[in-house]
């Protein structure tokens, strides 16, 4: 059972690019996540997709922007690049479970650069 | 907001050393609480988890109690081992917005 996949694993862009990071989740999860992660700081909710909605944001700006397609799958994409915006790229997936609450599987991530 | 508050880092222990790393947090309503790890160059792995007061969460030797009261939620493991070493992320999700604190590296010698 393959787990959650990102690609590309590493990008590097410069100041102003555009850029899509995909991920797709592990065999039978319906949700998708995303979360940026700073070098030396913990990961911060950047928005989270359900049934191809998004469900929750958290503080980010419109220049981050998803979408979740009918086989789950998810994009992450952010416009008008800046240099702040150089992190690792988490995507987490998981199910509801019957009595509530979920669990949540990483990637491995995808590596910006943006110089 | 909600916010999450680690022991800074990084930890170092000998092999089988106790283990305590400090988490308390501050959540509006009763927030799930996890212990997350992350080896070098992977992703995060769910280690262990409390949906409650008093809920104790364990995995791999690792233990975490769920302290309403001091809103905390510790992470020890009795022995380390060297390939305990990694990133430890405490985390809480309130309502659907999950919230990590910074991370606290822990490094075991031999």
């Amino acid at each position: 059972d393959a787990g959650v996949t990102q690609s590309p694993t590493h990008l590097i862009k410069t100041r102003g690019q555009q850029v899509t990071l995909r991920c797709s989740p592990k065999s039978g999860h319906d949700t998708v996540s995303w979360y940026q992660q700073a070098l030396g700081q913990g990961p911060q909710f950047i928005f989270q997709y359900y049934e191809e909605e998004e469900r929750q944001r958290g503080n980010f700006p419109d220049r981050f922007s998803g979408h979740q397609f009918p086989n789950y799958s998810s994009e992450l994409n952010v416009n008008a690049l800046l240099l702040g915006d150089s992190a690792l790229y988490l995507c987490a997936s998981s199910f509801v479970l019957a009595g509530g609450g979920e669990t949540q599987y990483f990637g491995p991530g995808t590596r910006l650069l943006v110089l | 907001g909600d916010s999450v508050t680690q022991m800074e880092g990084p930890v170092t222990l000998s092999e089988e050393a106790f283990l305590t790393i400090n988490c308390t947090y501050t959540a509006t309503g009763y927030p799930s609480l996890f212990w997350y790890v992350q080896y070098p160059g992977e992703g995060l792995q769910l280690l262990l988890k409390a949906t409650k007061a008093d809920d104790k969460g364990s995995n791999k030797g690792f233990e975490a109690t769920y302290r309403k009261e001091t809103t905390s939620f510790h992470l020890e493991k009795g022995s380390v081992q060297v390939s305990d070493s990694a990133v430890y992320f405490c985390a809480l999700e309130g309502s659907y917005i999950p919230t990590f604190g910074r991370g606290t590296s822990l490094i075991v010698h031999p």
